[in-house]
């Protein structure tokens, strides 16, 4: 099976500021995929980023990036120059290059501080 | 723009009622999905479909059941109400091909009394 874990539960960050938030899974699969996902306040969830497995360069959008760390089995998000509209709910996500189902974390609550 | 919706925002329901959500998305996805989102366990699947009348149960399918008729429509059924089922309930959609984003709706707030 496999797990994802979110250890920071909540995080805050000045605005502007960079912040990092960590995720790490457990899997025995070689070929799979990672995504972040963002879910601002009573808003739909979106795609933040996502990796493939298989790329050993970090995945980039605008200011996310990730630090992905494949024999640590560690794919942390780093946010640059953080804004207000940030704040939101964060949730790493796993996937099997041969599967559908998505495996979740339980979650980063990130508060963007004006 | 790819679009998932949710038949309600918010639904209070009795113990023991028959409860109906359904989702709907507008971009031909073969993949659909019904997680659940509590607090401190993060999205938990419930059942997902990868085809018209199929489906596949997920982590936590018990007390739930669904119905795929078509293919832009995902129903989830509660059979019978019961308090623990009180949570957000999240759909999502995707194509099948490997690795695709899954594309959320905006979630149905059930509250069971």
């Amino acid at each position: 099976a496999q797990t994802v874990t979110q250890s920071q539960p909540e995080m805050s960050v000045q605005e502007a500021e960079t912040v990092t938030l960590s995720c790490t899974y457990d899997t025995s699969e070689n070929n799979y995929y990672l995504f972040w996902y963002k879910q601002p306040p009573s808003r739909q969830m979106i795609l933040v980023i996502r990796q493939e497995a298989y790329k050993q360069q970090n995945a980039t959008e605008n200011r996310f990036s990730v630090n992905f760390q494949k024999a640590a089995k560690s794919f942390s998000l780093k946010i640059s120059d953080s804004q207000l509209g940030d704040t939101a709910m964060y949730f790493c996500a796993f996937m099997k290059r041969t599967g559908n189902q998505f495996y979740f974390g339980t979650g980063t609550s990130l508060t963007v501080i004006p | 723009d790819v679009k998932v919706t949710q038949s309600s925002r918010y639904l209070v329901k009795r113990t023991g009622e028959k409860v109906f959500l359904e989702c709907v998305q507008d971009m031909d996805h073969e993949n659909m999905f019904w997680y659940r989102q509590d607090p401190g366990l993060g999205l938990r699947l419930i059942y997902f479909s990868y085809d018209v009348k199929m489906k596949e149960k997920g982590d936590i399918p018990e007390g739930y059941s669904v119905s795929r008729e078509k293919k832009e429509r995902f129903s989830l059924i509660l059979e019978s109400a019961s308090t623990n089922q009180t949570s957000m309930y999240l759909c999502a959609s995707s194509f099948v091909s490997v690795a695709d984003t899954q594309y959320f709706g905006p979630g149905t707030r059930l509250t069971v009394l």
